[in-house]
């Protein structure tokens, strides 16, 4: 079935450890984004990719790092993690250059960290 | 910087009341974009709206999207429990993606 798939799940970190959150798509998308979702705060964005090779950083990049080797998947690195970054995860794709196609996004990851 | 503002934040409603969240841009939209995300879910496409003064129905669910493509509704006609979740406003100008902060709708039956 085709989509994306976010891993882990769920995961509960010890503040100042390294972690990655993966995602991958099998839909051929060029653009790729990572938000966060915290209650009372919505859907924000925390780095984008348009394209495998290029990145960009979102509305709060700070303490994120994302790379984008192929157009499958973009990983997310977390290289400290801290408190403040306990949220839950979604990765989207959409078609790149159809600037008005959907996004598509994966099941998410909840982080908690201790 | 551009900005899209959703209200309301919360609304309860008894089933069978309809429900209306809007959705309000700084700037003016290319277009924009509705989802809903049910509880322990992700988001999930509902439709989207292109044109000014444009008027999309799905069953009990009317999306409207305003004159000057700076605003936007929806409208659920006859709450269901199943309508139950957040609904997001993506706004699109130049290329960027931004979300509301979302309505969160609870339905008692």
């Amino acid at each position: 079935i085709a989509g994306i798939t976010q891993a882990p799940t769920s995961q509960i970190l010890a503040a100042g450890r390294r972690m990655t959150l993966r995602c991958t798509q099998d839909m051929r998308h060029n653009a790729m984004y990572w938000y966060r979702q915290d209650l009372g705060l919505g859907l924000r964005l925390i780095h984008y990719s348009n394209t495998a090779g290029t990145t960009g950083k979102g509305e709060v990049p700070d303490g994120y790092s994302v790379s984008r080797a192929n157009t499958d998947d973009f990983p997310l690195t977390l290289a400290s993690a801290v408190p403040s970054q306990t949220s839950v995860y979604f990765c989207a794709s959409r078609e790149q250059g159809a600037r008005n196609s959907p996004l598509h996004f994966g099941n998410g990851t909840r982080l908690t960290v201790t | 910087g551009q900005q899209v503002m959703q209200i309301p934040q919360y609304q309860h409603v008894q089933e069978g009341e309809d429900f209306t969240t809007y959705c309000n841009s700084s700037t003016t939209l290319s277009n924009i974009q509705w989802y809903k995300q049910r509880p322990g879910g992700h988001p999930v496409f509902l439709i989207q709206l292109v044109k000014s003064g444009e008027v999309k129905k799905q069953k009990r669910l009317t999306f409207q999207f305003g004159e000057a493509k700076k605003n936007s509704s929806l409208h659920i006609t006859a709450t269901q429990t199943t309508d139950v979740g957040t609904y997001f406003c993506d706004g699109g100008s130049q290329g960027n993606l931004i979300f509301g902060k979302g309505t969160k709708l609870s339905v008692k039956p």
